[in-house]
Protein backbone atom coordinates (compact mmCIF):
# COMPACT_ATOMS: atom_id res chain seq x y z
CA UNK A 1 0.00 0.00 0.00
CA UNK A 2 1.00 3.63 -0.77
CA UNK A 3 2.55 5.44 1.81
CA UNK A 4 1.00 8.69 3.25
CA UNK A 5 2.50 12.21 4.66
CA UNK A 6 0.95 14.05 7.05
CA UNK A 7 1.82 17.16 9.17
CA UNK A 8 2.42 16.35 12.73
CA UNK A 9 0.24 18.63 13.98
CA UNK A 10 -2.11 21.81 13.45
CA UNK A 11 -4.24 23.77 15.28
CA UNK A 12 -7.79 25.28 14.28
CA UNK A 13 -9.75 28.00 16.20
CA UNK A 14 -13.24 27.00 17.06
CA UNK A 15 -15.87 27.30 14.69
CA UNK A 16 -13.43 27.65 11.54
CA UNK A 17 -13.09 25.09 8.95
CA UNK A 18 -10.22 22.61 9.85
CA UNK A 19 -8.10 21.53 6.75
CA UNK A 20 -5.84 18.34 6.77
CA UNK A 21 -3.64 17.79 4.33
CA UNK A 22 -2.57 14.23 3.37
CA UNK A 23 0.08 13.37 0.58
CA UNK A 24 0.34 9.62 -1.43
CA UNK A 25 2.19 10.72 -4.04
CA UNK A 26 2.46 6.60 -4.91
CA UNK A 27 -0.85 6.11 -4.94
CA UNK A 28 -1.70 3.47 -7.56
CA UNK A 29 -4.95 3.48 -9.51
CA UNK A 30 -6.84 0.82 -7.29
CA UNK A 31 -6.10 2.59 -3.69
CA UNK A 32 -8.75 4.13 -2.18
CA UNK A 33 -8.20 6.95 0.27
CA UNK A 34 -9.21 6.34 3.94
CA UNK A 35 -9.46 8.63 6.77
CA UNK A 36 -10.17 8.06 10.71
CA UNK A 37 -9.46 9.75 13.63
CA UNK A 38 -8.52 8.60 17.53
CA UNK A 39 -9.47 10.78 20.56
CA UNK A 40 -6.96 10.38 23.24
CA UNK A 41 -7.34 6.54 24.89
CA UNK A 42 -10.44 5.59 22.51
CA UNK A 43 -10.54 3.66 19.42
CA UNK A 44 -10.23 5.35 16.06
CA UNK A 45 -13.27 6.46 14.88
CA UNK A 46 -14.08 5.96 10.48
CA UNK A 47 -14.51 9.28 9.08
CA UNK A 48 -14.98 9.30 5.34
CA UNK A 49 -13.35 7.57 2.09
CA UNK A 50 -12.72 8.02 -1.47
CA UNK A 51 -11.22 6.73 -4.47
CA UNK A 52 -10.98 9.65 -6.60
CA UNK A 53 -14.52 11.90 -6.95
CA UNK A 54 -15.08 14.35 -3.81
CA UNK A 55 -16.99 12.74 -0.91
CA UNK A 56 -18.89 14.14 1.67
CA UNK A 57 -20.98 12.92 4.66
CA UNK A 58 -22.25 14.21 8.13
CA UNK A 59 -18.99 14.41 9.39
CA UNK A 60 -16.80 15.94 6.72
CA UNK A 61 -16.03 16.45 2.95
CA UNK A 62 -13.09 14.59 1.51
CA UNK A 63 -11.48 16.53 -1.25
CA UNK A 64 -8.75 14.71 -3.47
CA UNK A 65 -6.55 16.62 -6.42
CA UNK A 66 -7.16 15.58 -9.93
CA UNK A 67 -3.75 13.71 -10.33
CA UNK A 68 -4.92 11.90 -7.38
CA UNK A 69 -1.38 12.12 -5.39
CA UNK A 70 -3.15 14.24 -2.41
CA UNK A 71 -6.21 14.53 -0.60
CA UNK A 72 -7.57 17.28 2.16
CA UNK A 73 -9.85 16.22 5.12
CA UNK A 74 -11.92 19.25 5.87
CA UNK A 75 -14.06 19.36 8.70
CA UNK A 76 -16.37 22.13 8.07
CA UNK A 77 -17.10 23.72 11.67
CA UNK A 78 -14.54 22.61 14.01
CA UNK A 79 -15.81 21.92 17.54
CA UNK A 80 -13.76 21.23 20.49
CA UNK A 81 -14.85 17.41 20.47
CA UNK A 82 -12.97 17.35 16.99
CA UNK A 83 -9.66 17.26 18.82
CA UNK A 84 -7.96 14.62 17.70
CA UNK A 85 -5.57 12.66 16.03
CA UNK A 86 -6.61 12.35 12.30
CA UNK A 87 -4.78 8.99 10.13
CA UNK A 88 -4.89 9.35 6.50
CA UNK A 89 -4.69 5.83 4.97
CA UNK A 90 -4.11 4.61 1.73
CA UNK A 91 -5.27 0.99 1.07
CA UNK A 92 -6.65 -1.19 -2.19
CA UNK A 93 -9.49 -3.25 -0.60
CA UNK A 94 -8.52 -7.10 -1.88
CA UNK A 95 -10.35 -10.28 -0.88
CA UNK A 96 -6.76 -12.10 -0.45
CA UNK A 97 -6.16 -13.46 2.86
CA UNK A 98 -2.92 -10.68 2.74
CA UNK A 99 -2.94 -6.84 2.10
CA UNK A 100 -6.26 -6.66 3.92
CA UNK A 101 -5.65 -4.36 6.56
CA UNK A 102 -5.66 -0.64 7.30
CA UNK A 103 -1.95 0.88 7.99
CA UNK A 104 -1.85 3.38 10.65
CA UNK A 105 0.89 5.95 10.48
CA UNK A 106 1.59 8.66 12.89
CA UNK A 107 -1.34 10.61 11.48
CA UNK A 108 -1.85 14.67 12.33
CA UNK A 109 -2.72 15.89 15.68
CA UNK A 110 -5.52 18.29 15.61
CA UNK A 111 -6.45 20.75 18.04
CA UNK A 112 -9.41 22.97 18.22
CA UNK A 113 -8.94 25.93 20.32
CA UNK A 114 -11.88 28.12 22.08
CA UNK B 1 -26.88 -2.05 21.10
CA UNK B 2 -24.72 -3.23 18.40
CA UNK B 3 -20.53 -2.76 18.75
CA UNK B 4 -17.36 -3.90 19.94
CA UNK B 5 -16.49 -4.89 23.81
CA UNK B 6 -12.90 -5.25 24.94
CA UNK B 7 -12.56 -5.88 28.38
CA UNK B 8 -11.04 -4.95 30.79
CA UNK B 9 -10.32 -1.50 30.05
CA UNK B 10 -7.04 -1.53 32.08
CA UNK B 11 -5.41 -4.84 32.82
CA UNK B 12 -1.86 -5.20 34.99
CA UNK B 13 -0.27 -8.26 35.14
CA UNK B 14 3.07 -9.89 36.48
CA UNK B 15 6.19 -10.10 34.01
CA UNK B 16 6.47 -13.69 32.35
CA UNK B 17 2.76 -14.37 32.92
CA UNK B 18 0.65 -15.20 30.00
CA UNK B 19 -2.45 -12.76 29.94
CA UNK B 20 -5.62 -13.09 27.31
CA UNK B 21 -7.78 -10.26 26.33
CA UNK B 22 -11.12 -10.23 25.46
CA UNK B 23 -13.12 -8.76 22.50
CA UNK B 24 -16.73 -9.36 21.74
CA UNK B 25 -18.76 -7.96 18.76
CA UNK B 26 -22.13 -8.08 17.83
CA UNK B 27 -22.39 -6.62 14.53
CA UNK B 28 -22.28 -9.91 12.61
CA UNK B 29 -18.90 -8.95 11.02
CA UNK B 30 -16.56 -11.39 9.60
CA UNK B 31 -13.57 -9.88 10.10
CA UNK B 32 -11.64 -9.32 12.95
CA UNK B 33 -8.42 -7.28 13.94
CA UNK B 34 -6.09 -6.91 16.81
CA UNK B 35 -3.78 -3.72 17.03
CA UNK B 36 -1.31 -2.57 19.52
CA UNK B 37 -0.43 1.29 20.17
CA UNK B 38 2.59 1.94 21.91
CA UNK B 39 2.55 6.16 23.23
CA UNK B 40 2.59 8.58 20.46
CA UNK B 41 2.24 5.96 17.92
CA UNK B 42 -0.15 4.74 15.61
CA UNK B 43 -1.63 1.44 15.62
CA UNK B 44 0.38 -1.65 14.06
CA UNK B 45 -1.65 -5.24 13.31
CA UNK B 46 -0.60 -7.48 15.05
CA UNK B 47 -3.27 -10.72 13.76
CA UNK B 48 -6.44 -10.28 11.70
CA UNK B 49 -9.35 -12.96 10.80
CA UNK B 50 -11.14 -12.74 8.07
CA UNK B 51 -13.71 -15.47 8.59
CA UNK B 52 -14.46 -17.98 11.50
CA UNK B 53 -11.29 -20.68 12.55
CA UNK B 54 -8.81 -18.54 10.12
CA UNK B 55 -6.61 -15.98 10.84
CA UNK B 56 -3.21 -14.26 9.78
CA UNK B 57 -0.46 -12.93 11.38
CA UNK B 58 0.15 -8.96 10.99
CA UNK B 59 3.27 -7.08 11.07
CA UNK B 60 4.33 -7.65 15.10
CA UNK B 61 2.91 -10.92 15.89
CA UNK B 62 5.86 -12.60 17.94
CA UNK B 63 5.01 -13.11 21.23
CA UNK B 64 0.76 -13.47 20.45
CA UNK B 65 -1.51 -15.67 19.92
CA UNK B 66 -5.46 -15.50 18.76
CA UNK B 67 -8.10 -17.81 17.99
CA UNK B 68 -11.53 -17.71 16.15
CA UNK B 69 -13.83 -20.08 17.55
CA UNK B 70 -16.73 -18.09 16.53
CA UNK B 71 -17.48 -15.68 14.52
CA UNK B 72 -18.42 -13.21 18.05
CA UNK B 73 -15.46 -13.74 19.83
CA UNK B 74 -11.82 -13.00 18.78
CA UNK B 75 -9.39 -13.31 21.53
CA UNK B 76 -5.66 -12.46 21.82
CA UNK B 77 -3.41 -13.89 24.24
CA UNK B 78 -0.06 -11.82 24.99
CA UNK B 79 2.06 -14.48 26.24
CA UNK B 80 5.30 -14.40 27.86
CA UNK B 81 7.52 -14.51 24.91
CA UNK B 82 6.33 -10.83 24.06
CA UNK B 83 9.37 -8.42 25.31
CA UNK B 84 7.77 -5.63 25.79
CA UNK B 85 3.97 -6.23 26.29
CA UNK B 86 2.86 -2.91 28.12
CA UNK B 87 0.87 -1.05 25.37
CA UNK B 88 -2.50 -0.01 24.53
CA UNK B 89 -4.26 -2.64 22.73
CA UNK B 90 -7.33 -2.02 20.39
CA UNK B 91 -9.64 -4.58 18.98
CA UNK B 92 -11.68 -3.81 15.46
CA UNK B 93 -14.35 -5.78 13.33
CA UNK B 94 -15.20 -4.77 9.62
CA UNK B 95 -18.28 -6.12 7.50
CA UNK B 96 -18.54 -7.28 3.65
CA UNK B 97 -15.71 -8.69 1.21
CA UNK B 98 -14.05 -5.38 1.19
CA UNK B 99 -14.08 -4.05 4.66
CA UNK B 100 -14.12 -0.32 3.68
CA UNK B 101 -14.93 0.89 7.60
CA UNK B 102 -13.33 -0.93 10.71
CA UNK B 103 -15.14 -0.86 14.10
CA UNK B 104 -12.85 -0.45 16.62
CA UNK B 105 -13.54 -1.12 20.22
CA UNK B 106 -12.80 1.06 22.96
CA UNK B 107 -9.42 -0.49 24.26
CA UNK B 108 -6.98 -2.52 26.97
CA UNK B 109 -4.21 -0.86 28.69
CA UNK B 110 -2.11 -3.67 29.53
CA UNK B 111 0.59 -2.66 32.05
CA UNK B 112 2.80 -5.34 32.80
CA UNK B 113 4.92 -5.13 36.07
Amino acid sequence: DAKTTQPPSMDCAEGRAANLPCNHSTISGNEYVYWYRQIHSQGPQYIIHGLKNNETNEMASLIITEDRKSSTLILPHATLRDTAVYYCIVRAPTLKNTGNQFYFGTGTSLTVIP
Amino acid sequence: DGGITQSPKYLFRKEGQNVTLSCEQNLNHDAMYWYRQDPGQGLRLIYYSQIVNDFQKGDIAEGYSVSREKKESFPLTVTSAQKNPTAFYLCASGSGLFVNEQFFGPGTRLTVL
